[in-house]
């Protein structure tokens, strides 16, 4: 059974169109994370939450925000996406510093 | 984090062992040795983890060099199921709740 669901798998929008992807989880997790995986490259950590407490990455654009309202949910919204935003999107969670990490199958984002 | 690295591809034929290195030279003793791999179309799944003793699970045995320079990711048998790209990261436990993803190795696996 999925743990870490990621909806939807495949979203499409429109250039400068604000668009919100969800993630979920059934592990009671301290730690959401969300990162960027761009075509042929290595998964890049845009934030993550540790409980309410949210930590962005230096390099994270502005235009990339996200909210917790819950313990189970986390969002990722984009205000402006641009055409270099089109990547997957992973979310992950993690119990404590020390477990590993439960990844996402990813909401895949294209940009018209 | 501490850099690692990988070779960027490899080959396997099928139900025989792979080793998959990784160096990371510059490791300071409060790391610990992640591998996490991503199959096609989906997130990144744990793999193995480690500090200094090798480590086996249901999945994999991890190989760590005796100066922790290098460590070996193996899988005993390969199936075609465990084609993916694998990644080898470096975790200190006093630097927060990341995980810096290098460029891994994309296993190939051939029947």
């Amino acid at each position: 059974d999925a743990m870490v669901i990621q909806n939807p798998r495949y979203q499409v929008t429109q250039f400068g169109k604000p668009v919100t992807l969800s993630c979920s989880q059934t592990l009671n997790h301290n730690v959401m994370y969300w990162y960027q995986q761009k075509s042929s490259q290595a998964p890049k950590l845009l934030f993550h939450y540790y409980d309410k407490d949210f930590n962005n990455e230096a390099d994270t654009p502005d235009n990339f925000q996200s909210r917790r309202p819950n313990t189970s949910f986390c969002f990722l919204d984009i205000r402006s996406p641009g055409l270099g935003d089109a990547a997957m999107y992973l979310c992950a969670t993690r119990r404590d510093m020390v477990q590993p990490q439960h990844f996402g199958d990813g909401t895949r984002l294209s940009i018209l | 984090d501490a850099k690692t690295t990988q070779p960027n591809s490899m080959e396997s034929n099928e139900e025989e062992p792979v080793h998959l290195p990784c160096n990371h030279s510059t490791i300071s003793g409060t790391d610990y040795i992640h591998w996490y791999r991503q199959l096609p179309s989906q997130g990144p799944e744990y793999v193995i983890h480690g500090l200094t003793s090798n480590v086996n699970n249901r999945m994999a045995s991890l190989a760590i060099a005796e100066d922790r320079k290098s460590s070996t990711l193996i899988l005993h048998r390969a199936t075609l199921r465990d084609a993916a790209v694998y990644y080898c990261i470096l975790k200190s436990d006093n630097a927060g709740n990341m995980l810096t993803f290098g460029g891994g190795t994309r296993l190939m696996v051939k029947p």
